[in-house]
This record gives C-alpha cells, sequence and structure tokens, in this order.
C-alpha cells in the first residue's frame, strides 16, 4: 500500500531533549515536506526537499533540522524543543513539487 | 497582506446548496493550485489541483482559477453533510522559492440536513 509513515503518533517530552519525527515514503516520491499545524494557523510549512540531499527552508524553519540521505526518508529533527514547539506535525511527499501531495497521519508533539 | 487566504469562515449551507469557497494569493508568479479537504483529526486529502485559467471540473467539485486576479475558488454542488470538514487552498510558489507551498488558514464547511 503507497502511504507516507510517520512515527511515533504522541509524543510528550520536556524542553531541551532533543528528538527525531520519523517520516518514510514508500512511493518513490522526489518531494517531501514537513507542516505543522496550529489551530487559526492553518498548515505552515517547515522545509522541504526535492531530491536526496536537497533541502530548504519553508516559511516556519527555526528550531527544526532536516536531513534527506535516502530518497523514501525525510526525518525532523528538534535538537532543544520548546513548548512554542507544541503542535500537529505532518509530513507529506509528491512525485515532484507540482504533484498533489500525500500526508502522513501525523505526530502530535506536546513540549511541557 | 497573508500569502495566501481564504474567505473567513465557518461556512454553513444547507444539504443540496451550492458550497462557495474562496482563496486569493499574492505570488504572482505562481503556477499550481490545489484544494484540499481535512476531517477533523484527520490528514488533509486531495480534492482538485488546478493548474490553468478557468474551470476544472471533478463530479460535484468544481475549481476555479483567475491569475490575472490572483484569485482560485473551489464549488461544491449539491453539498452532503460528509462535505462537512475544512477546506485548505494552497498554492505553489513560483520563482526562487521554487518549491515552497503555502496553505491558507483553511474554511470550515458544515452542510446541515
Amino acid at each position: 500500500e503507497a502511504q507516507v509513515t510517520q512515527n511515533p503518533r504522541y509524543l510528550i517530552t520536556v524542553t531541551g531533549k532533543k528528538l527525531t519525527v520519523t517520516c518514510s515514503q514508500n512511493m518513490n516520491h522526489e518531494y517531501m515536506s514537513w507542516y505543522r499545524q496550529d489551530p487559526g494557523l492553518g498548515l505552515r510549512q517547515i522545509y522541504y526537499s526535492m531530491n536526496v540531499e536537497v533541502t530548504d527552508k519553508g516559511d516556519v524553519p527555526e528550531g527544526y533540522k532536516v536531513s534527506r540521505k535516502e530518497k523514501r526518508n525525510f526525518p525532523l529533527i528538534l535538537e532543544s524543543p520548546s513548548p512554542n514547539q507544541t503542535s500537529l506535525y505532518f509530513c507529506a511527499s509528491s512525485f515532484d513539487r507540482e504533484s498533489p501531495l500525500h500526508f502522513g497521519n501525523g505526530t502530535r508533539l506536546t513540549v511541557t | 497582506q497573508k500569502e495566501v487566504e481564504q474567505n473567513s469562515g465557518p461556512l454553513s449551507v444547507p444539504e443540496g446548496a451550492i458550497a462557495s469557497l474562496n482563496c486569493t494569493y499574492s505570488d504572482r508568479v505562481s503556477q499550481s493550485f490545489f484544494w484540499y479537504r481535512q476531517y477533523s483529526g484527520k490528514s488533509p486529502e486531495l480534492i482538485m489541483s488546478i493548474y490553468s485559467n478557468g474551470d476544472k471540473e471533478d463530479g460535484r467539485f468544481t475549481a476555479q482559477l483567475n491569475k490575472a486576479s490572483q484569485y482560485v475558488s473551489l464549488l461544491i454542488r449539491d453539498s452532503q453533510p460528509s462535505d462537512s470538514a475544512t477546506y485548505l487552498c494552497a498554492v505553489l510558489a513560483g520563482g526562487t522559492s521554487y518549491g515552497k507551498l503555502t496553505f491558507g488558514q483553511g474554511t470550515i464547511l458544515t452542510v446541515h440536513p
């Protein structure tokens, strides 16, 4: 089954404790992207990747890191999480940048 | 001005009516436009994509694009209670921000029986 898999689905952590949210797709997509969704603010793009080793900042990249060492994986790293990063995070992928996105099921992160 | 702005909701329509959702964008070189639907607690899913001026129809859904006015809309004909969801407009940037996809804040649609 074609899918985008995010893990974990739920995560509660404390300020400053490094964490990684994994994202994997099995559709051989070139384009991958991370979003956060907050009430009243909609989906905001954090980082995107057009292909392996090619990443770029979206609208809200501060406090986040990404890497794209393999085509299928695009992990999101929070080196020192803060409470303002409490949010619902979505990973998404598409064949190329102009194609519609396939979204993962989301990761709800709480930073206390 | 927000890069992508949707008409403020929530929008409530009776079953069987036409629901009209609107979106304006600021990047004049944008070329690709998408409408996604998101049910509460779920991931967004694609409804329509549109790339050229004019109308594009798919079943009960019609997307309309006017690049000169920087405006894209979604019409839902014969609205059903199952259409109740948040609708998200997304615009792909052109120029130097080649891969940046910006979403509007979403419009909540409620279709009441």
